[in-house]
């Protein structure tokens, strides 16, 4: 079945730096990729839908300076957090749909990533 | 507007007992899809079951059913022989051209 890899599990950063986290289609190709931000104990918040070859699209009241949004090829999409500070400390998902899928068969979720800002 | 709604926080169900989750949504959309989502404390998000809104049986895989009341725009989980294994977060979703999630219920089984 379709697979996201999605890297690092977790990462730990000083306030003020930046942090990539990747998201990668193994056996496909995702020509659209979200990304989701999730609390504790709380549902997936869609940021930003990332489009291949083309601007993200972000949700109302996501800072599209902080949260760059990359997604170079078919089967990579990046996240920046750039300027890190505590209150983005977050577990942070992505998820892709293969290009022929179609949505009836879902969507294939990375296993997050969770962001310490320290 | 398209909204998903779980009005059940919590849920727990003795082991190999039935449980089920509610789940009712809202959309102006005639074509979408719906499904339902596990997510153990590993955060992995795991499709347990998919329904397209067009279609009329009730979707089920293995010991997972759905009750799809359309008209009432209704979207029920149904477990059977529960296990330990399906302690979870379970959440809703709608699909048409992103994702709504619902706010999830959590599931406690009971051994």
């Amino acid at each position: 079945g379709a697979v996201v890899s999605q890297h690092p599990s977790w990462v730990i950063c000083k306030s003020g730096t930046s942090v990539k986290i990747e998201c990668r289609s193994l056996d496909f190709q995702a020509t659209t990729m979200f990304w989701y931000r999730q609390f504790p104990k709380q549902s997936l918040m869609l940021m930003a839908t990332s489009n291949e070859g083309s601007k993200a699209t972000y949700e109302q009241g996501v800072e599209k300076d902080k949260f760059l949004i990359n997604h170079a090829s078919l089967t990579l999409s990046t996240l920046t957090v750039t300027s890190a500070h505590p209150e983005d400390s977050s577990f942070y998902i992505c998820s892709a749909r293969d290009l022929d899928g179609g949505p009836a068969y879902g969507y294939t979720f990375g296993s997050g990533t969770r962001l310490t800002v320290v | 507007a398209q909204t998903v709604t779980q009005s059940q926080p919590e849920m727990s169900v003795q082991e190999a007992e039935t449980v089920t989750l509610s789940c009712t949504y809202d959309t102006s959309e005639s074509d979408y899809y719906l499904f339902w989502y596990k997510q153990p404390p590993s955060r992995q998000m795991i499709l347990v079951i998919r329904q397209e809104a067009y279609k009329q049986q009730n979707a089920t895989e293995n010991r997972f059913s759905v009750n799809f009341q359309k008209a009432a725009k209704s979207f029920s989980l149904k477990i059977s022989d529960s296990q330990l294994g399906d302690a979870a977060m379970y959440f809703c979703a709608l699909v048409g051209n992103q994702f709504y999630f619902g706010t999830g219920t959590s599931l406690t089984v009971i051994p």
